[in-house]
């Protein structure tokens, strides 16, 4: 069964500092990956999005890696700032099908 | 330029009333999508469309309908609202691999 697995489910962080979400996925063959960023009370909003050839991608303080052969991937947020409270989710699209699977994400809370 | 809007923005239902949830594009993309929400679950496909007069299937349709007369409008039918309907309901639609989001509905039938 094509699954998106996140980690951790929540995440704590003072002002400043770097963090590093999960991501495994079983989806196989896959086309690509996202890493979106969903504010509360709003939809989510495209971040990365990498081919499997791709090994990483950054947009901002946002770096997003792929290990295609692992079926692993992380998003790494340097100098965190409030605004990045949020829930981040990882979203994989098969090449079975136009159907996007999505994690359930991990909810990050940057505090000052 | 707007992006996707979703009217309305919060509903409340009683079981068995029907309602439209109501998607508009103004980017001109072939794609849109419907999606729900529930707490601390990954997003679902409801329902799809390749583009106007084409619709399909996702994972969770039961329940729902869809239509797509335009390129712009993709309303979501709910003919008789069940408690399992309580969600949030996101629209999007996509161009090559990027997905835009509306702001979403939520929805409770009591």
């Amino acid at each position: 069964k094509n699954q998106v697995e996140q980690s951790p489910q929540s995440l704590i962080i003072l002002e400043g500092k770097n963090c590093t979400l999960q991501c495994n996925y079983t989806v196989s063959p896959f086309s690509n990956l996202r890493w979106y960023k969903q504010d509360t009370g709003r939809g989510p909003v495209s971040l990365t999005i990498m081919t499997f050839s791709e090994n990483t991608k950054s947009n901002g303080r946002y770096t997003a890696t792929l290990d295609a052969d692992t079926k692993q991937s992380s998003l790494h947020i340097t100098a965190s700032q409030l605004s990045d409270s949020a829930s981040y989710i990882c979203v994989v699209l098969s090449q079975a099908g136009t159907a996007l699977i999505f994690g359930k994400g991990t909810t990050l809370s940057v505090s000052s | 330029n707007a992006g996707v809007t979703q009217t309305p923005k919060f509903r409340i239902l009683k079981i068995g009333q029907s309602m439209t949830l109501q998607c508009t594009q103004d980017m001109n993309h072939n794609y849109m999508y419907w999606y729900r929400q529930d707490p601390g679950m990954g997003l679902k496909l409801i329902y799809y469309s390749v583009g106007a007069g084409i619709t399909d299937k996702g994972e969770v349709p039961n329940g729902y309908n869809v239509s797509r007369s335009t390129t712009e409008d993709f309303p979501l039918r709910l003919e008789l609202a069940a408690p399992s309907q309580t969600s949030v309901y996101f629209c999007a639609s996509s161009s090559r691999n990027i997905q835009y989001f509306g702001a979403g509905t939520r929805l409770s039938v009591l």
